[in-house]
């Protein structure tokens, strides 16, 4: 069964730095997510991607992320200069034409030290 | 998006079936109901979705009652694996790029 696939699993980072995070959507699809989660705390929607360019992207997505999908195939989240408060789970997800399922991820677990 | 209210913990006997409801008073015509599944620190995993009619695959029953007020969502054999938090999530269906809302969603606890 296809899914979306994600690397690493676990990054750990000093503040300040800058941070990719890696996806391989399921390959017909062609809307993609972040989400993230807090320990403890709900998933909550960053970013929608379409066509090349920002659909759509919550409050807490502000100036250091940026999303790209710089080939065919893979789908990034970059985070500019992490602050502690970036420390989380971090889900790609995608979905197909016509379609409005979901499919996840098994996260990148960011630690910011 | 539509709310939907949940409630925030059930357990279930490993075996028993496992009902979990879901209330979605303001649902509009054009959103569906879909539920997606938690286990702990996973990826969201689809379960099943539907608009007005009940819904059946290998994972799960849907039932939506007639005025799609609320919704139902039914593990038939509920196995010590399925312990998990259980989002229902109301939003269009059939069109892409929508953000997913999740809730606080239902903490479901299978018992031995």
């Amino acid at each position: 069964e296809p899914e979306v696939t994600q690397t690493p699993s676990h990054q750990v980072t000093q503040m300040g730095q800058e941070v990719i995070l890696r996806c391989v959507p399921i390959s017909n699809h062609l809307y993609f997510y972040w989400y993230r989660q807090i320990l403890g705390q709900k998933v909550e929607f960053l970013v929608s991607f379409y066509n090349n360019e920002i659909s759509e992207k919550s409050e807490i997505f502000d100036d250091q992320f940026s999303v790209e999908r710089p080939d065919g195939s893979n789908f990034t989240l970059k985070i500019r200069s992490t602050k502690l408060e970036d420390s989380a789970m971090y889900f790609c997800a995608s979905s197909p034409i016509g379609g409005n399922t979901i499919y996840f991820g098994e996260g990148s677990w960011l630690t910011v030290v | 998006d539509a709310k939907t209210t949940q409630p925030t913990s059930m357990d279930c006997a490993e075996g028993r079936a496992a009902n979990l409801p879901c209330n979605h008073s303001t649902i509009s015509g054009n959103e569906y109901v879909y539920w997606y599944r938690q286990i702990h620190s996973q990826g969201p995993q689809y379960i099943i979705h539907g608009l007005k009619n009940n819904e059946t695959n290998e994972m799960a029953s849907l039932i939506i009652t007639e005025d799609r007020k609320s919704s139902t969502l039914i593990l038939p054999h509920a196995t010590l694996r399925d312990t998990a938090v259980y989002y229902c999530i109301v939003r269009p269906g059939n069109t892409g790029g929508f953000k997913t809302i999740f809730g606080a969603g239902t903490r479901l606890f299978v018992k031995a």
